[in-house]
């Protein structure tokens, strides 16, 4: 999991900015995820992508898009139209998608003021 | 789609005992369950896997048993030490659309 790398580690934006979480893996995983982490919630799917210039939505996508156009990059937007977007967003990637361990990226924590 | 559940919420116990965590799940087309240990602050770290052709799989202090007829799947540990203290998730999922659900968690505390 080393591989996986998250940047910023905290990020803080005013309400009604939107805010790009980057998230970038040199294992040349094919799949990638992202997932939204609060308090008491676990880890829910916002989005993933199985190849490069395709991602679905996973269950909690609104308010949030996504592009996959390099195979080792995968990076969320977090639009105004999400209502309450301070959590720790987590990324994670996998060899062969659906079938091989999903590995995360150290986690970026989105506070917004 | 697939629902997770993880019982209990949180579990205290004491040093060099074992602990189990249980969880259910819905769909019976998952094939692969995979278990995950959080420290605060940190990132998920797979810790063990099972997938659906195998009942029983260990690796040192930690098993993880599944049982496909009743959809749950357990994890054991032993001989607990406290930096085993963290959030566990557990989590299923198949091969057929690469989502994986996750549980909710449960904080193991393990006492001096």
């Amino acid at each position: 999991d080393g591989g996986i790398t998250q940047s910023p580690k905290y990020l803080f934006r005013k309400e009604g900015q939107n805010v790009t979480l980057s998230c970038e893996q040199n294992l040349n995983h094919d799949a990638m995820y992202w997932y939204r982490q609060d308090p008491g919630q676990g880890l829910r799917l916002i989005y993933y992508s199985q190849i490069v210039n395709d991602f679905q939505k996973g269950d909690i996508a609104e308010g949030y898009s996504v592009s996959r156009e390099k195979k080792e990059s995968f990076p969320l937007t977090v639009t105004s139209a999400q209502k309450n977007p301070t959590a720790f967003y987590l990324c994670a990637s996998s060899g062969l998608a659906g079938r091989d361990t999903q590995y995360f990226g150290p986690g970026t924590r989105l506070t917004v003021l | 789609g697939e629902n997770v559940e993880q019982h209990p919420s949180t579990l205290s116990v004491q040093e060099g005992d074992s602990a189990v965590i249980k969880c259910t799940y819905s769909d019976s087309a998952s094939n692969y369950f995979p278990w995950y240990k959080q420290e605060l602050g940190k990132r998920p770290q797979l810790i063990i896997d099972i997938r659906s052709n195998v009942g029983e799989k260990k690796d040192q202090r930690i098993a993880v048993t599944l049982n496909k007829t009743a959809k749950h799947f357990s994890l054991h540990i032993t001989e607990t030490q406290p930096e085993d203290s963290a959030v566990y998730f557990c989590a299923a999922g198949s091969g057929a659309n690469s989502k994986l659900t996750f549980g909710k968690g449960i904080t193991l505390s393990v006492r001096p």
